[in-house]
């Protein structure tokens, strides 16, 4: 079946050092791919998204491309901030018949300063 | 414009009893989702709702929990009756077609 699988963590770093959090995944279609990011005591955020292949999706810092070669879609920031320190969630649908969306365990990260 | 919204943001009750979670999508979304997290398990599908019509409960753990979604503004996520292994965030989250699901802030349940 489909599924999602992320790098165990908790992942700790320094400020301003590089982020990369992997992220596989396996599914019978085309599935879209996102990062969601939670921070204590909320919901989770949608960080970033990609649709098809080769498609880079971005935002505050962070990408990550959507590689059906390799079935990967890992996370990447070049300078972390400590205000970044959350959990992040690897996620693909299959948007034909069914929109459900399968998570995967989550990676916690915490940056020092 | 308005986020899901969740209510009540804690709960804390006594094993044995009626728990009601409730989420007010956003306006417009037509998918509505529940889902748990706990520390063991993670975040876990319970049932999904398009246009206000179950689509998939197999997520649900027990018949303990059930969820309604009268119309498109409301749905709510019944335990009863409610046992300790039961605690847990519990997220409700909507979406529209090719869109990304938004989650609202979670309800944590305690039951003792």
């Amino acid at each position: 079946g489909d599924s999602v699988t992320q790098m165990e963590g908790p992942v700790t770093l320094s400020e301003e050092a590089f982020l990369t959090i992997n992220c596989t995944y396996t599914a019978t279609g085309y599935p879209s791919l996102f990062w969601y990011v939670q921070y204590p005591g909320e919901g989770l955020q949608l960080l970033l998204k990609a649709t098809k292949a080769d498609d880079k999706g971005s935002n505050k810092g962070f990408e990550a491309t959507y590689r059906k070669e390799t079935t990967s879609f890992h996370l990447e920031k070049g300078s972390v901030q400590v205000s970044d320190s959350a959990v992040y969630f690897c996620a693909l649908t299959l948007l034909s018949g069914t929109y459900k969306y399968i998570f995967g365990t989550g990676t916690r990260l915490k940056v020092l300063a | 414009d308005a986020g899901v919204i969740q209510s009540p943001r804690h709960e804390v009750t006594e094993m044995g009893q009626e728990v009601t979670l409730r989420c007010k999508p956003i306006s417009g979304h037509d998918y509505l989702f529940w889902y748990r997290q706990t520390m063991m398990r993670g975040l876990e599908l319970l049932i999904y709702f398009n246009n206000n019509v179950p689509i998939d409960d197999s997520g649900m753990p027990e018949d303990r929990f059930s969820a309604k979604m009268p119309n498109a503004s409301f749905s709510t996520l019944k335990i009863q009756p409610s046992e300790p292994r039961d605690s847990a965030v519990y997220f409700c989250a909507s979406s529209s077609v090719n869109q990304p699901q938004h989650f609202g802030d979670g309800t944590r349940l305690s039951i003792l």
